[in-house]
């Protein structure tokens, strides 16, 4: 079946820090890839996606590519902020079928001053 | 648009007792799924529904749980009786068919605490 697997955390980085959450997955077919974003005490939300092989989705400076030869979708952004703190989940969409979306366990990322 | 509506935020119960969750979709999305996240085990998928027809329903964790539709703008999850071990945030999202990307829209969570 469909799987999603990424590194565990928790990350801890300085503020203005490079981050690299890697996150590779199995699937048939062509899924969409999605990185949600959950801060403390709220639910997930969309952070950013991409659809298709060689896509990369971007939103408030971080980044994902599809890289399908590697079956991964690294997330990365160039320097963090304390804001960024969150848990951080890789997901998929298989093609086709209904609407199931599968995550990984999510990674926690503190950003400290 | 208010976005995916959960109630209660928060409830608090003793063990035995019977527990209701509530959940109303983003209006005009037609599926629907209920999630329980815990730190051991991350988040799980329950349910999910897909034109008030649940399609999936191997992630309840046994018969104690239930989960309803009976329209394109409510589903309940109700566990009864609760257990101890059933504390945890159990959310609910919706997605629509507008798009091929399948973008899951969260509700904030219920928070349960059984005694």
């Amino acid at each position: 079946g469909d799987s999603v697997t990424q590194m565990e955390g928790p990350v801890t980085l300085s503020e203005e820090a490079f981050l690299t959450i890697n996150c590779t997955y199995t699937a048939t077919g062509y899924p969409s890839l999605f990185w949600y974003v959950q801060y403390p005490g709220e639910g997930l939300q969309l952070l950013l996606k991409a659809t298709k092989a060689d896509d990369k989705g971007s939103n408030k400076g971080f980044e994902a590519t599809y890289r399908k030869e590697t079956t991964s979708f690294h997330l990365e952004k160039g320097s963090v902020q304390v804001s960024d703190s969150a848990v951080y989940f890789c997901a998929l969409s298989a093609s086709g079928g209904y609407q199931k979306v599968t995550f990984g366990i999510g990674t926690k990322l503190q950003v400290i001053p | 648009d208010a976005g995916v509506i959960q109630s209660p935020r928060h409830e608090v119960t003793e063990m035995g007792q019977e527990v209701t969750l509530r959940c109303k979709p983003i209006s005009g999305h037609n599926s629907l799924f209920w999630y329980r996240q815990t730190m051991m085990r991350g988040l799980e998928l329950l349910i999910y529904f897909n034109n008030n027809v649940p399609i999936d329903d191997s992630g309840m964790p046994e018969d104690r749980f239930s989960a309803k539709m009976p329209n394109a703008s409510f589903s309940t999850l109700k566990i009864q009786p609760s257990e101890p071990r059933d504390s945890a945030v159990y959310f609910c999202a919706s997605s629509g068919t507008s798009g091929p990307y399948n973008e899951q829209f969260f509700g904030p969570g219920t928070r349960l605490t059984v005694l």
